[in-house]
C-alpha cells in the first residue's frame, strides 16, 4: 500500500525559509510525479507545482516561482519542498501529493491519487 | 489558466437524499485525441486530506461507494451523491489535470439537512 508521510508541524519567522519532506513508501518512486498543494486556513486548494524524480524535472507555478524549489532523494525515496522569504499568507497545510501517471510506462492519469497528511506551517513574527 | 466554478457554494441535502455539486471550466477539458474529459473530484472531510474519488470525469476510484458517480463533458460536469450518509459530510473539490497550472474548484460544502 502506497503511502505518503511528511514532516511534522512548523512555525516560521516572516522572511525565513521552510522545508517539507515527503516520504514514499510501498510504491515504485521514480515513476510517478510528486504535486505539491497548499491550502490556507478555511480556503481552497492551490498548486504549487510538482517534479518528476525519474527526469529531475520540476514545474512551478507561476505565483511561487522564484520561492519555491522542489528535491527528490531516491536513496530514500523522500521529496523535499523548500519555500523562501516566507511571509504570514504562506500560513497554510502543505501537501505532498502523487500523481497517478506512471512516467517510465507513460500510461495513466494525473489526477492526484494519494496525497500526504499535511504539514501545517505556521508564519508568525 | 483555466478557472474552475463550483456551484453552489454550500448545499444541505436529508440523510438518502441526492446531492449534485456542479463544475463548470473556462476552457474545454475534453482531449480530442483520447476522448477523455481530464477532471477529478475529491472529498475533504474536515482535518483530513482531500480523497480522490473520480477521474476522468466519471470513473470511480477503487473503494469509492458507488453512490457516487460523475458525470458531463467539455466545460460542463457534476459529481452526484445519489443517497447522501452522514459520512459524506465534507467540502468537494473539482479539478482539472488538462494543463497546467493544474487548478481546483473553489469547493461545495455538503452537509446534512
Amino acid at each position: 500500500q502506497v503511502q505518503l508521510v511528511q514532516s511534522g508541524a512548523e512555525v516560521k519567522k516572516p522572511g525565513s525559509s521552510v522545508q517539507v519532506s515527503c516520504h514514499v513508501s510501498g510504491d515504485t518512486f521514480s515513476s510517478h510525479a510528486i504535486n505539491w498543494v497548499r491550502q490556507a486556513p478555511g480556503q481552497g486548494l492551490e498548486w504549487m507545482g510538482g517534479i518528476v524524480p525519474i527526469y529531475k524535472i520540476s514545474e512551478y507555478s507561476e505565483k511561487f516561482q522564484g520561492r519555491v524549489t522542489f528535491t527528490t532523494d531516491e536513496s530514500t525515496t523522500t521529496a523535499f519542498m523548500e519555500l523562501t522569504s516566507l511571509r504570514s499568507e504562506d500560513t497554510a497545510v502543505y501537501y505532498c501529493a502523487r500523481d497517478g501517471y506512471q512516467y517510465d510506462v507513460l500510461t495513466g492519469y494525473k489526477a492526484f491519487d494519494i496525497w500526504g497528511q499535511g504539514t501545517a506551517v505556521t508564519v508568525s513574527s | 489558466d483555466i478557472e474552475l466554478t463550483q456551484s453552489p457554494d454550500s448545499l444541505a441535502v436529508s440523510l438518502g437524499e441526492r446531492a449534485a455539486i456542479k463544475c463548470k471550466s473556462s476552457q474545454n477539458i475534453l482531449y480530442s485525441t483520447d476522448n477523455k474529459n481530464y477532471l477529478a473530484w475529491y472529498q475533504q472531510r474536515p482535518g483530513q486530506p482531500p480523497k480522490l474519488l473520480i477521474h476522468w470525469a466519471s470513473t470511480r476510484e477503487s473503494g469509492i461507494p458507488d453512490r457516487f458517480s460523475g458525470g458531463g463533458s467539455g466545460t460542463d460536469f457534476t459529481l452526484t451523491i445519489s443517497s447522501l450518509q452522514a459520512e459524506d459530510v465534507a467540502i468537494y473539490y473539482c479539478h482539472q489535470y488538462y494543463s497546467t497550472p493544474w487548478t481546483f474548484g473553489q469547493g461545495t460544502k455538503v452537509e446534512i439537512k
